[in-house]
C-alpha cells in the first residue's frame, strides 16, 4: 500500500490564483481529513469527510472548498489564494469503526506558498 | 472535545525513559486519550490511546490515572529518532470521525 499521497509537495502561487491540492489513499478508509500546520503551532483542521459525497466543515473552513466523489479522492481547493494561506497542508485518512475513527494516517504534506 | 494541556518543552537522555505528561480534567467519561508525534515537518504519527486502563505496544506505553484528569506517555527507552512534538489529545469515540482537535503539544528533545 501507498498509505497516503499527497501531491504536490511544494507550490507557489501568487494572490488571486486559484489551485487543487491533491490526496490520494488506497486503504479504503471512509474518513478522509484536511489540516494546515503555521509554523510553530499544531495542525488544524480545515474540513473533513466521513464517506463518498459527504463533507463538512473544520475549525478554519474559509477560502477552502472540498468535495469527496470517491472513497480514495478527497482534493481541496483553494479559490482565490491569499497569503494568509501559505502554511503547510496535510491529509488523513482512517477506517469509520469504533477507536480506530480516531487511528489516522498522515500523507507527508503540501508546502504552499502564497505571494 | 476537553481540552488539554501539555508543557511545551522536555529534554530527556538517549537511553533512558521520557515521560510525557498531559492534564485533561475536563475530559468526559466516554472520551479517549490519544498521543500523536510529529517529526520535524512529517505527517503527524499515531502512537497509543487508551479510555481507562493503561495501554502499551511497540512503541509506548499510556499511564492514565484513576481519576482519567491526566496521563503520562512513556518511551521506555528514548532515541534520539524520538525527538519530535507529541500531541495529547482526547475526543468521544465514534463522534464525527476523521475530526482531530490538536493543541500546541510537548516538544521532547532527545539528547546523547
Amino acid at each position: 500500500n501507498a498509505g497516503v499521497t499527497q501531491t504536490p509537495k511544494f507550490q507557489v502561487l501568487k494572490t488571486g490564483q486559484s489551485m487543487t491540492l491533491q490526496c490520494a489513499q488506497d486503504m479504503n478508509h471512509e474518513y478522509m481529513s484536511w489540516y494546515r500546520q503555521d509554523p510553530g503551532m499544531g495542525l488544524r483542521l480545515i474540513h473533513y469527510s466521513v464517506g463518498a459525497g459527504i463533507t463538512d466543515q473544520g475549525e478554519v473552513p474559509n477560502g477552502y472548498n472540498v468535495s469527496r466523489s470517491t472513497t480514495e479522492d478527497f482534493p481541496l481547493r483553494l479559490l482565490s489564494a491569499a497569503p494568509s494561506q501559505t502554511s503547510v497542508y496535510f491529509c488523513a485518512s482512517s477506517y469509520s469503526h469504533g477507536a480506530t475513527q480516531e487511528t489516522q494516517y498522515f500523507g507527508p504534506g503540501t508546502r504552499l506558498l502564497v505571494l | 472535545d476537553a481540552k488539554t494541556t501539555q508543557p511545551p518543552s522536555m529534554d530527556c537522555a538517549e537511553g533512558r525513559a521520557a515521560n510525557l505528561p498531559c492534564n485533561h480534567s475536563t475530559i468526559s467519561g466516554n472520551e479517549y486519550v490519544y498521543w500523536y508525534r510529529q517529526i520535524h515537518s512529517q505527517g503527524p504519527q499515531y502512537i497509543i490511546h487508551g479510555l481507562k486502563n493503561n495501554e502499551t505496544n511497540e512503541m509506548a506505553s499510556l499511564i492514565i490515572t484513576e481519576d482519567r484528569k491526566s496521563s503520562t506517555l512513556i518511551l521506555p527507552h528514548a532515541t534520539l529518532r524520538d525527538t519530535a512534538v507529541y500531541y495529547c489529545i482526547v475526543r468521544v469515540d465514534g463522534n464525527q470521525g476523521g475530526k482531530l482537535i490538536f493543541g500546541q503539544g510537548t516538544e521532547l528533545s532527545v539528547k546523547p
